[in-house]
């Protein structure tokens, strides 16, 4: 298995700008989460859904961003208008609901600088 | 609600000589623990899993972990450090414990140096 996917794996972007980051989850997995790293605030979740459906998206930080989640192969995290504060790791991750089901594999994040 | 805290921000320590990278963990309830590893620019990697089962869990790379709910502890531990240890720990508790669909909280991290 190829694991989780995420792209871009680093973007530079100037403040104002439109930035979309992109997961594919493991197939087969139904639930995928979006973290995000910062050296101030540490690992913390911003969204998370189960069966494409969002369940908590108290931790996305205002209304500049957003997630969706169209299908079970594919999520986007989007940030409009990007700041520099926004300047972060971001993480997604998927696991198999179920009892016994525990881990959460990681992507490889997306690093974003916005300037 | 569930948390956890590494005791430790950094640790250091010489090749060889053991490991021991502490946390401590609040729960309602039986939690389900984990611990990461982050190496230098690259995703997160599970190392072991606590799941009500073994107090004692044995992960990979040689790292265990005990579970103790006396104390209410989750700390890491491995004989002997090798070099390609040194990375970024991470303790983690999960929300809603035996739940795979529900998020994880982290703790700080705790930065492992290994000295040759």
């Amino acid at each position: 298995d190829a694991g989780v996917i995420q792209s871009p794996r680093h973007e530079v972007t100037e403040m104002g700008q439109e930035v979309t980051l992109r997961c594919k989850p493991i197939s087969g997995h139904n639930s995928l989460f979006w973290y995000r790293q910062t050296m101030m605030r540490g690992l913390e979740l911003l969204i998370y859904f189960n069966n494409n459906v969002p369940i908590d998206d108290s931790g996305m930080p205002e209304d500049r961003f957003s997630a969706k989640m169209p299908n079970a192969s594919f999520s986007t995290l989007k940030i409009q208008p990007s700041e520099p504060r926004d300047s972060a790791v971001y993480f997604c991750a998927s696991t198999l609901s179920g009892l016994y089901q525990e881990t959460q594999y990681f992507g490889p994040g997306t690093r974003l600088l916005v300037l | 609600a569930q948390s956890v805290t590494q005791l430790d921000s950094h640790v250091s320590v010489s090749e060889g000589t053991p490991v021991l990278l502490r946390c401590n963990y609040s729960s309602s309830y039986s939690p389900s623990l984990f611990w990461y590893v982050q190496h230098p620019n690259k995703g997160l990697q599970l190392l072991l899993k606590y799941t009500s089962a073994a107090t004692l869990v044995k992960g990979i790379n040689g790292f265990e972990a005990e579970f103790k709910k006396s104390e209410t502890s989750f700390h890491l531990t491995k004989p002997s450090a090798h070099m390609s240890d040194a990375a970024e720990y991470f303790c983690v508790v999960r929300t809603i414990p035996n739940s795979g669909n529900t998020p994880l909280v982290f703790g700080k991290g705790t930065r492992l140096s290994v000295i040759a």
